[in-house]
């Protein structure tokens, strides 16, 4: 089955700078990559997602990339704020699997 | 509200009592889904329901665990003889179809606590 590794597992930037996670796959039947972001007693909330037919994404601070071939994909934040400071998950599926998450990167942007 | 509403939010339990979870999902949402999070850990997925598809329960951990869905409404997720690895944050999610077409919405999640 899938396996979906992230890193770094924490990330401490200063405000204004920006921040890069990165996820590897294991299945290249995978097609769908979204990125959720988890507030401290919340439940994720998705920011952006891409599919395999598209390289990069980009929705204002924040982008998303993939590289199929070697089965990676980056999520870029631009700019960062206070209200960065999550923990941000990637995922990935194929078909009518369910997603497959990472094991989460805790973000700390410092003011 | 209009969103995925678990309860309870905090349960706290002893060993070898069973637990039962509950998950209203968002009005309309086909796809059901249940996961797990450990202390400081990513979400591990447990069970899938989609419309009147038999589930996937290919994440339940072991046969102490089982998930029932009505219709396209409300699940329980049962957990029997507790154990205190079974401590966990217990996320629900919905969405409109089922696999990799369909944002997840999830729920604030049942902190459940063995000791």
């Amino acid at each position: 089955g899938e396996n979906v590794e992230q890193h770094p597992s924490t990330l401490s930037v200063q405000e204004g700078d920006s921040a890069v996670i990165k996820c590897t796959y294991s299945d290249s039947a995978s097609n769908y990559f979204p990125w959720y972001k988890q507030e401290l007693g919340k439940g994720p909330q998705l920011i952006i997602d891409i599919r395999s037919n598209v390289g990069e994404k980009k929705d204002q601070r924040i982008a998303v990339t993939l590289n199929k071939t070697a089965k990676h994909f980056s999520l870029h934040i631009t700019e960062t704020q206070p209200e960065d400071s999550a923990v941000y998950f990637c995922a990935a599926s194929s078909g009518n699997t369910p997603l497959v998450f990472g094991k989460g990167t805790r973000l700390s942007v410092i003011a | 509200g209009a969103g995925v509403s678990q309860s309870p939010s905090n349960k706290v339990t002893e060993k070898g009592k069973d637990v039962e979870l509950r998950c209203d999902p968002i009005s309309g949402h086909t796809a059901l889904y249940w996961y797990r999070q450990r202390l400081g850990q990513g979400l591990e997925f447990l069970i899938y329901f989609q419309g009147n598809s038999a589930p996937d329960k290919s994440g339940l951990p072991s046969d102490r665990f089982s998930a029932e869905r009505t219709g396209e409404s409300v699940s329980t997720l049962t957990i029997q003889r507790t154990q205190q690895e079974d401590s966990a944050v217990y996320l629900c999610a919905s969405s409109w179809v089922g696999g990799d077409t369909g944002e997840l919405f999830f729920g604030e999640g049942s902190r459940l606590t063995v000791l």
